[in-house]
């Protein structure tokens, strides 16, 4: 079973900044790794799927990087409606895994 | 539009059973797989169960086998989850999602629906 760990667990950014959020899992995924945002109360949103491609209707704000056990997901000049949680997916075994999540708050 | 609107979910007491349900439109439902997937309160996403889209093989994660069923009627494109003897842990928001099929065994989610709550409490 292959183990997945986000961190941060909570990263504090201002509107307009960088957020850089890490995944890493315990085995080698190569680039089976999918993105999801969070917000309370809604469906949980694809946003990166293959590690690094958007899927439909994500922002160009978004991108994905990484490959094997190490992936990052990037958010640039954050808005006001990317403040939520955000979790990796491994699809590369089952069973289907996630990670614990990274909340993204403002500063 | 896809949308997915899951049912279903309510207080039980431990032992106890549900069917959820999720009611799938905007896609071709008999072509596609689909899951569910748990958050419990306070904790990260999980995924409990999924179907091939003719029904005829289901996954689950270990933690819910013998105990949850995942069916689906292509006729009322209809996903459901019978979920019996509950427990404290299947305390969570229950979400139905639409699997993206990479290659076998490989699945990623690209819609799900909000959710249906399930309290597990005497």
């Amino acid at each position: 079973e292959i183990v997945m760990t986000q961190s941060p667990a909570t990263l504090s950014v201002s509107p307009g900044e960088r957020a850089t959020l890490s995944c890493r899992t315990s085995q080698s995924v190569n680039s089976n790794l999918a993105w999801y945002q969070h917000k309370p109360g809604q469906a949980p949103r694809l946003l990166i799927y293959g590690a690094s491609t958007r899927a439909t209707g994500a922002p160009a704000r978004f991108s994905g990087s990484g490959s094997g056990t190490e992936f990052t997901l990037t958010i640039s000049n954050l808005q006001s409606e990317d403040f939520a949680l955000y979790y990796c997916q491994q699809f590369h075994n089952w069973p289907l895994a996630f990670g614990g999540g990274t909340k993204v708050e403002i500063k | 539009e896809v949308q997915l609107v899951e049912s279903g979910g309510g207080l039980v007491q431990p032992g106890g059973s549900l069917r959820l349900s999720c009611a799938a439109s905007g896609f071709t439902f008999s072509k596609s797989w689909m899951s569910w997937v748990r958050q419990a309160p306070g904790k990260g996403l999980e995924w409990v169960a999924n179907i091939k889209p003719d029904g005829g093989e289901q996954y689950y994660v270990d933690s819910v086998k013998g105990r949850f069923t995942i069916s689906r009627d292509n006729v009322k494109s209809s996903l459901y989850l019978q979920v019996n003897s509950l427990r404290a842990e299947d305390t969570a928001v229950y979400y139905c999602a639409r699997d993206v099929v990479v290659i076998t065994a490989a699945h990623y989610f690209d819609s799900w629906g909000q959710g249906t709550l399930v309290t597990v409490s005497s």
